[in-house]
């Protein structure tokens, strides 16, 4: 079946370092991915998205890179801070324009001071 | 700013009541979904709902029902709450001609 996953469970980072979170997805068919942000008990934020005509993308400290060969899917967030702590997951729209998503699991990040 | 409301952040029912959790947004999407979200499984979509008074199961739609009257809302119903049914709810929207969801704040069902 479909899936997406995340290679590890718990990130944990210096404050000030570069953080990479990867996304590992299985469905080639799939031409748009998203990153969300989860704090504690709140519901998941969008943070940024990619479709698959492109590698990369920024935003305001964030870059998602997305390589369809292999398909996986990561997210850096540079100068990591202590708000930056929470449990990130990406999705992948799947194939058949549904409008539904298909969610990883999820990593912690956890960012040391 | 798209914004997504959800009736309850925390909600404490009893085994066999009938519960009904609200969302609403206000950016006139035409899809709604409701998800519930466990450690270790994840989100898995329970309804989705393209347009008024339609409604479609999603992975896990045993022992809930949705109804959507109105384009802005879209209630998910416990018909009989169990224990297994104790879990963090999610609503999302998502307008025309993206695959963008936008989620409200959740709101944490407990069972007892």
């Amino acid at each position: 079946g479909e899936s997406v996953g995340l290679h590890l469970p718990t990130l944990s980072v210096q404050e000030g370092d570069n953080s990479i979170i990867n996304c590992a997805y299985s469905n080639s068919a799939s031409d748009y991915f998203i990153w969300y942000k989860q704090e504690s008990g709140k519901g998941p934020q969008f943070i940024i998205d990619i479709r698959s005509n492109m590698d990369k993308r920024q935003g305001q400290r964030v870059t998602v890179l997305l390589n369809k060969t292999v398909k996986h899917l990561s997210l850096q967030i540079a100068a990591t801070q202590p708000g930056d702590s929470a449990v990130y997951f990406c999705a992948e729209n799947g194939s058949g324009n549904t409008g539904k998503l298909i969610f990883g699991q999820g990593t912690t990040l956890q960012v040391k001071p | 700013d798209v914004k997504v409301t959800q009736s309850s952040r925390y909600l404490v029912k009893r085994t066999g009541e009938k519960v009904f959790l609200e969302c609403v947004q206000d950016m006139d999407h035409e899809n709604m979904f409701w998800y519930r979200q466990d450690p270790g499984l994840g989100l898995r979509l329970i309804y989705f709902s393209y347009d008024v008074k339609m409604k479609e199961k999603g992975d896990i739609p045993e022992g809930y029902s949705v109804s959507r009257e109105k384009k802005e809302r879209f209630s998910l119903i416990l018909e009989s709450a169990s224990t297994n049914q104790t879990s963090m709810y999610l609503c999302a929207s998502r307008g025309p001609g993206t695959d963008t969801q936008y989620f409200g704040p959740g709101t944490r069902l407990t069972v007892l």
